[in-house]
Parts: structure tokens; C-alpha cells; sequence
């Protein structure tokens, strides 16, 4: 099946860094990808639709500047956490739209950041 | 806009018994639904989907649901389960467009 890598799994960053998640649709074009927050023992929250080319758009309550988005390519997307802060600690996850199937999207294996 | 319930936080069944994972949504037209499955520290793996056709559909790893219009549901079930089942499982309905809302999540653990 189709296959989306997301790197890095697992980041460390001091507060006030940032952190950089890159996923990659690894064997299909995805003009559409998503990135889902999800803190623990919780269900996935969706942050933001990345679309090629253009800008990406924020669900309500996610603020743009603190989750920059960029889908530069068919194949990768990618979210900066600027200015990290202890509560940016979560588990990030990213999907890809796979164009060639009806309304199916294939999910990155996730990060895990951990703001000290 | 759209929702999904899965009233049962956590579910522990035996080794080899049966399961069923219970999913309500709601949403205003026809919906597109799914089932995944999440091992700790991972992302999610597509089980089954429903868009049209067949209420009863078929998934990976022995797993099956039925939709269920007029009870806005979408069950998972599986006759017998294996120890690699325990895992988190998320219903989710979908528009379109692609966006897909999740449920809460059920977290299976599967006694030997």
C-alpha cells in the first residue's frame, strides 16, 4: 500500500527552539496532506490542511504562526513548531491525500516532541 | 458539522473471543466512514472503510463492520481475537474533501 514517511519520530528541543516535522508521500502525489495533533489517551486533532502550492489552511482555535505550514512539493509537507514551549509537547501526526482513491488518506507513523 | 462517538473508553476481551467496538456518528449527508488502528507510538493503519454499496464491509486482519443508517452506527467486530489486536482503535467519518473527524478512541486490551 501507499506509504507516507514522517522524521523525525522522536525530537528534544529546548524551550524557545524550533522544530521542524517533515512527512513525505513516499510513492504517490499528494496534493492534499494533514497534520493532526494528538495528546495522550486522546483522539487525533486536526491542526491544519497543507495543499501544494498553497497556503494552508488552519482549523479554528491553531494559531498560523506558532504551526507554520509548508507543502512545497506533491511530496512533502512540512510543519515548523517556532518558538517551541513546554506545552507544544505532544504527538504529531501527518496524512497524505492519495489522489488515486476515493477519500483515503495514509498516516505518517508520527513524532513525539518533547519541549524541556 | 460532523461527530463520532465511541461510547466504550476501554474494552478488555480473552484471547480468542469475540469483539465488537461500538462507533455513532453524525453528519448531515452520505458519509464516508473508517476504522483505524493505532499501536503505541504509531500512526494510524486503515482497517476498513465504507463509502456506498454493501452496508457490510470487509477490513484487514479479519476485521469487519456494518453500517447502519438508521442508527447512525458503524461496528467493528472481529469473531475471534489474537493477543496482536491489542491496540488503540479510532472511528472516523469523512467529507469529501478529505478532512476526516475522529472519535475518542477505544483502547482494546486482549487477555490470554
Amino acid at each position: 500500500g501507499a506509504v507516507v514517511s514522517q522524521h523525525p519520530s522522536r525530537v528534544i528541543c529546548k524551550s524557545g527552539t524550533s522544530v521542524k516535522i517533515e512527512c513525505r508521500s513516499l510513492d504517490f502525489q499528494a496534493t492534499t496532506m494533514f497534520w493532526y495533533r494528538q495528546f495522550p489517551k486522546k483522539s487525533l486533532m486536526l491542526m491544519a490542511t497543507s495543499n501544494e502550492g498553497s497556503k494552508a489552511t488552519y482549523e479554528q482555535g491553531v494559531e498560523k504562526d506558532k504551526f507554520l505550514i509548508n507543502h512545497a512539493s506533491l511530496t512533502l509537507s512540512t510543519l515548523t513548531v517556532t518558538s517551541a514551549h513546554p506545552e507544544d509537547s505532544s504527538f504529531y501526526i501527518c496524512s497524505a491525500r492519495d489522489p488515486r482513491v476515493e477519500n483515503i488518506q495514509y498516516f505518517g507513523a508520527g513524532t513525539r516532541l518533547s519541549v524541556l | 458539522a460532523q461527530s463520532v462517538t465511541q461510547p466504550d473508553i476501554h474494552i478488555t476481551v480473552s484471547e480468542g473471543a469475540s469483539l465488537e467496538l461500538r462507533c455513532n456518528y453524525s453528519y448531515g449527508a452520505t458519509p464516508y466512514l473508517f476504522w483505524y488502528v493505532q499501536s503505541p507510538g504509531q500512526g494510524l493503519q486503515l482497517l476498513l472503510k465504507y463509502f456506498s454499496g454493501d452496508t457490510l464491509v470487509q477490513g484487514i486482519k479479519g476485521f469487519e463492520a456494518e453500517f447502519k443508517r438508521s442508527q447512525s452506527s458503524f461496528n467493528l467486530r472481529k469473531p475471534s481475537v489474537h493477543w496482536s489486536d491489542a491496540a488503540e482503535y479510532f472511528c472516523a467519518v469523512g467529507t469529501n474533501a478529505g478532512k476526516s473527524t475522529f472519535g475518542d478512541g477505544t483502547t482494546l486490551t486482549v487477555k490470554p
